[in-house]
């Protein structure tokens, strides 16, 4: 089942500008994760936070999460045509074993 | 060091029929999962393996099965094919560090269709 919700569906900008994704989720996580997904291949992995931390960057990434919202957002600075693909929130809840719950996904255009 | 090998990568099945897929994990990662991702339900977890055991499965039919070899190779079996199977299979493993807090590592994936 779906955990995560990404918000908006589809995003379209220029090249340049700022991208930023949300995503919610329903159940207590050990970690959230961010994928990104280029025209129906395989999903690549862009960051992880754990539950008790608040923010995070990589590069021109920065991810940030509100546990009490059970919600997370994925900013993406000075966006390239490159960055063209989807983008999927993924909780792991589990204990014994590792199970992501995705959400349905960010389509986004950057348009150079 | 080579990535998340899935195969094959394309596949045309008729109804009724059985497939199996094959994962092989990044060198010394142990944990492998799958998923199905279609247009309508989205990426949704299969089972992983650990060391050879099932240590988990989603909400799918008993004709979606798997197995975990001593090399840490995965295949997952899927008999009497429906038309709503037609989906991309993907594999992930895991690095062996103990814990939850790790990223998981994606092949291409196998795209299956189902006529």
């Amino acid at each position: 089942s779906q955990q995560g919700e990404e918000d908006p569906q589809a995003l379209s900008i220029q090249e340049g500008e700022n991208a930023t994704m949300n995503c919610s989720y329903k159940t207590s996580i050990n970690n959230l994760q961010w994928y990104r997904q280029n025209s129906g291949r395989g999903l690549v992995h862009l960051i992880l936070i754990r539950s008790n931390e608040r923010e995070k960057h990589s590069g021109r990434l920065r991810v940030t999460l509100d546990t009490s919202k059970k919600s997370s957002s994925l900013l993406i600075t000075a966006s390239r045509a490159a960055d063209t693909a989807s983008y999927f929130c993924a909780t792991n809840s589990g204990a014994g074993s590792y199970q992501l719950t995705f959400g349905k996904g960010t389509k986004l255009s950057v348009i150079p | 060091k080579a990535g998340v090998t899935q195969t094959p990568r394309y596949l045309i099945k008729t109804r009724g029929q059985q497939v199996t897929l094959s994962c092989s994990p990044i060198s010394g990662h142990r944990s492998v999962s799958w998923y199905q991702q279609t247009p309508g339900q989205g990426l949704q977890f299969l089972f992983e393996y650990f060391s050879e055991t099932q240590r988990n499965k989603g909400n799918f039919p008993g004709r979606f099965s798997g197995r975990q070899f001593s090399n840490s190779r995965s295949e997952m079996n899927v008999s009497t094919l429906e038309l709503g199977d037609s989906a991309l299979y993907l594999c992930a493993s895991r690095p062996p560090q103990t814990g939850m807090n790790t990223e998981a590592f994606f092949g291409q994936g196998t795209r299956l269709t189902v006529v």
